[in-house]
């Protein structure tokens, strides 16, 4: 079953906004990773949050984690055109295997 | 960007045909995972592999197999291709901490774009 959901399926947004992502999942997990991937290519990974924690930053991005509603969001400050790119969160599947499971992923558009 | 290649980028063939998409990272890490993406959509594992001579199913079904003799190389074989093969395979790795095995990042290639007609 699919584990992690990303809210909303697609985003269209003008350069200088901010860009926000929601992921939900469904089981307890360890920590979550969220990651980037261009068109036509490999994912790279962004950020990972430990289940522990409720907050982290990394440059212009800034992740959220609430375990009590399963839920973490992406925040993108300041786009650019170049952060264009679908956005995939990722998490363990809680069954004692070591296997990432991936969300249905975010299409970010950035318009200059 | 990290050390995992994928060959071919890109493969055309007919249905019928034997191929292996090959998958190798030179950054010594214990597992490797296979990854079927349909175009804007989501990853779905199809294989995965602790280590040398460990290799398991993921949870799509698939008609490929795999093989880890190396610690480096995974490649995945489709014993005859049909049409509903075609897709992008992505190959992934990370390390084996131990502890906390989800505490690391997967790498990933830049994907085989596999048409089959």
């Amino acid at each position: 079953s699919q584990q992690g959901e990303e809210d909303p399926q697609a985003l269209s947004i003008q350069e200088g906004e901010n860009a926000t992502m929601n992921c939900s999942y469904k089981t307890s997990i360890n920590n979550l990773q969220w990651y980037r991937q261009n068109s036509g290519r490999g994912l790279v990974h962004l950020i990972l949050i430990r289940s522990n924690e409720r907050e982290k930053h990394s440059g212009r991005l800034r992740v959220t984690l609430d375990t009590s509603k399963k839920s973490s969001s992406l925040l993108i400050t300041a786009s650019r055109a170049a952060d264009t790119a679908s956005y995939f969160c990722a998490t363990d599947d809680d069954s004692g295997t070591y296997k990432y499971i991936f969300g249905t992923g975010t299409r970010l558009k950035v318009l200059a | 960007e990290a050390d995992i290649y994928q060959t071919p980028r890109y493969l055309v063939i007919g249905t019928g045909k034997k191929i292996t998409l090959e998958c190798s990272q030179t950054m010594g890490h214990d597992k490797m995972y296979w990854y079927q993406q349909d175009p804007g959509m989501e990853l779905h594992l199809i294989h995965y592999s602790y280590g040398v001579n460990s290799t398991e199913k993921g949870d799509l079904s698939s008609e490929s197999t795999v093989s880890r003799i190396r610690t480096e190389h995974f490649p995945l074989t489709l014993e005859s291709a049909r049409p509903s093969h075609t897709s992008q395979y992505l190959c992934a790795s990370s390390v084996f901490l131990g502890a906390d095995p989800f505490e690391t990042p997967l790498h990933f290639g830049n994907g085989t774009r596999l048409t089959v007609t």
